[in-house]
């Protein structure tokens, strides 16, 4: 069974900083493409990165470049988004979710964690 | 970026009936692989959202068939053959033709 499981979600103030952490099983990890998604709270889900399997090639969305990153450790089957100078507007659920594999581009996003939540606020 | 416009916002439907979502796109989402690349989700309260359709029109794996899409270009859309209770949720497209990704503002669906 494919699972993901988020975690790292924390109260934060504002410049603060975390590290989320997405712990993936039951597939084999290092073939696909992985990416966060985040939701504010009464909004709809906002792209925020994605990594491609050797970690070479990431892209972010423009509200969070220079300050979050993501990364990945084969190894150990896990996502990482380290989050910092958070403001206000980075209070959302963060989600992990499977991105897609070489072999089928175009069969995306079909596996989801059940997030994680971070508050940014004083 | 590419905008994603979905309409209605929401939808109030009696079971059985049949649910039609639209979604507009800024851009064309046809890929150089020839591929279409739309996705819908439903997301229930306190839930991350679930994949129903990808490219278009084909349902992800265990989606019910009563689910489809169909649509080209900047043009798509959901439809449901006969809404069941379970159904009830907001229902969102989105493109991954090129970063950043973007999703629709969503349609919420309810039963009457």
């Amino acid at each position: 069974e494919v699972q993901l499981v988020e975690s790292g979600g924390d109260v934060v103030q504002p410049a603060g900083s975390l590290r989320l952490s997405c712990a993936v099983s039951g597939f084999t990890f290092g073939d696909y493409w992985m990416t966060w998604v985040r939701q504010a709270p009464g909004k709809g889900p906002e792209w925020v990165a994605t990594i491609n399997p050797d970690g070479s090639e990431r892209y972010y969305v423009d509200s969070v470049k220079g300050r979050f990153t993501i990364s990945r450790d084969n190894a150990k089957n896990s996502l990482y988004l380290q989050l910092n100078s958070l403001r206000a507007e980075d209070t959302a659920d963060y989600y992990c979710a499977r991105y897609f594999r070489a072999e089928t581009p175009y069969y995306r996003l079909d596996c989801w964690g059940q997030g994680t939540l971070v508050t940014v606020s004083s | 970026d590419i905008v994603m416009t979905q309409t209605p916002l929401s939808l109030s439907v009696t079971p059985g009936q049949p649910a039609s979502i639209s979604c507009k796109s800024s851009q064309s989402l046809l890929f150089g692989d020839g591929k279409t690349y739309l996705y819908w989700f439903l997301q229930k309260p306190g839930q991350p959202p679930q994949p129903l359709i990808y490219a278009v029109s084909s349902r992800f794996s265990g989606v019910p068939n009563r689910f489809s899409g169909s649509g080209s270009g900047t043009d798509f859309t959901l439809i449901i053959s006969r809404v069941e209770a379970e159904d009830v949720g907001i229902y969102y497209c989105m493109q991954s033709v090129q970063f950043p990704l973007t999703f629709g503002g969503g349609t919420k669906v309810e039963i009457k």
